[in-house]
């Protein structure tokens, strides 16, 4: 069975921590590994899409890698503003949907 | 770009009413529309896959006759949320596929808060 697991579950960082966030999986065929950034009450924002492990994109004080069991989404000196839930999502080959991780809670502290 | 959105926001009604929910990609097409449930602290999850023109595509233990899903244009796809009852209230979104893309990303609509009394 396709699983997609994320940790921590909750973050909290003083502003100008850096730090990791995890997402982990195991699927049978991977498509392509996404991540997003959600608000509370508002939808998922796409931040980055990975495809092959070693790949890496970068996005302001934001950065995701990829390898071939896990992906990590670095902040470098966080902001208040950068304060959200991180959603990872598999898309497995077989198939048109994604598999979302439960998510990370990032506070990040002024 | 990669514009999606919902209409409404937010909706209160009563029990055993129906109730939809419109998402449209505003600036591309869309042959392929996910709708997700949300609730409080949890992550997305998948309802149905609709494809323009065709059925959508229900999960596991999403009843169709309650949700009824219709993707009628390459931009607008609607849920219908039937006979609605106080435990369908919930956080729905909904996500479009760029027919144009080469990848196969999911842009997300803002998201519907049902309440049901």
């Amino acid at each position: 069975e396709d699983q997609v697991t994320q940790s921590p579950e909750a973050l909290r960082l003083q502003e100008g921590e850096s730090s990791s966030l995890n997402c982990s999986y195991t699927v049978s065929g991977l498509r392509g590994l996404f991540w997003y950034r959600q608000d509370p009450g508002k939808g998922p924002e796409f931040l980055f899409t990975l495809y092959s492990a070693g790949e890496e994109k970068e996005k302001e004080r934001l950065k995701a890698t990829l390898t071939k069991k896990e992906s990590f989404l670095h902040i470098t000196a966080p902001k208040p503003e950068d304060s959200a839930t991180y959603l990872c999502a598999v898309h497995v080959n077989y198939g048109q949907n994604f598999v979302f991780g439960p998510g990370t809670r990032l506070s990040v502290l002024p | 770009g990669a514009v999606v959105s919902q209409h409404p926001s937010w909706v209160i009604c009563k029990s055993g009413t129906s109730v939809k929910i419109e998402c449209r990609s505003l600036d591309f097409q869309a042959t392929t529309m996910f709708w997700y449930r949300q609730f409080p602290k949890q992550s997305l999850m998948l309802m149905a896959t609709s494809n323009e023109g065709s059925k959508a595509t229900y999960e596991q233990g999403v009843e169709k006759d309650k949700f009824l899903i219709n993707h009628a244009s390459l931009t607008l796809s609607t849920l219908t949320v039937t006979s609605a009852h106080p435990e369908d209230s919930s956080f729905y979104i909904c996500s479009a596929r760029d027919r144009k893309s080469s990848t196969d990303t999911q842009y997300f609509g803002p998201g519907t808060r049902l309440t049901v009394l």
